[in-house]
């Protein structure tokens, strides 16, 4: 199993269309969880931690099911602006790493 | 703040060459790592350090080495550059270790023809 794996996309949605992507981690030691937001020829940046209470920033919800591993972003009312590729990553498991998804490339179509 | 920087942006080498990226942070932050970013492959994590005078390797660590003579700055050097280096580079920063979140510089795109 792959450490973190996520959709493998790409998705293609119209504008104000909710999408959901999800991840699974397979180190039941991890002990932080984020997503990370990309855009083309350009560094990952934070778009938001994960809790395991969930927790939604706008538009933005993310969800975490530690017994099944798994790890959730969804985006409501999407805006053209949101077309990146969308980064799973999680933490912890060892003192310095963090462990990055592949990636799942959204795209929102006017 | 200028937070994470890289120099250079742009680097196009021919095999054999040597050339070393720099990254620089103004966030007094102990950690400081390096990755590779390749199309279908994802980051991974060249070499890292904890602290000034300190590193470490990460998961692709061969043909690369490290140097973090001041807690700011952290050096990549490719002693004979390879085309399987030809990738996208990426510097992060992190006030800690153990999972906590890493800020990103710009990025540099090395060519090894």
């Amino acid at each position: 199993r792959k450490e973190v794996e996520q959709d493998p996309g790409p998705f293609n949605v119209p504008e104000g269309a909710t999408v959901a992507f999800n991840c699974t981690y397979s180190n039941s030691a991890s002990q932080s969880f984020f997503w990370y937001r990309q855009d083309c020829r350009k560094e990952p940046k934070l778009l938001m931690s994960v809790y395991s209470s969930g927790n939604e920033d706008g538009r933005f919800t993310a969800q975490l099911n530690r017994a099944s591993q798994y790890i959730s972003l969804l985006i409501r009312d999407s805006k053209l602006s949101d077309s990146a590729t969308y980064l799973c990553v999680v933490g912890g498991g060892s003192n310095y790493k963090l462990t990055f998804g592949k990636g799942t490339l959204l795209t929102v179509n006017p | 703040n200028a937070g994470v920087t890289q120099t250079p942006k742009f680097r196009v080498l021919k095999t054999g060459q040597s050339m070393t990226l720099l990254c620089a942070q103004d966030m007094n932050h102990e950690y400081m790592y390096w990755y590779r970013q390749d199309p279908g492959m994802g980051l991974r994590l060249i070499h890292y350090s904890v602290g000034e005078g300190t590193t470490a390797k990460g998961e692709v660590p061969d043909g690369y080495n490290v140097s973090r003579l001041k807690k700011q700055n952290f050096l990549l050097g490719l002693e004979s550059a390879a085309p399987s280096q030809t990738s996208v580079y990426f510097c992060a920063s992190s006030p800690l270790g153990g999972g906590v979140v890493q800020f990103f510089g710009p990025g540099t795109r090395l060519t090894v023809l």
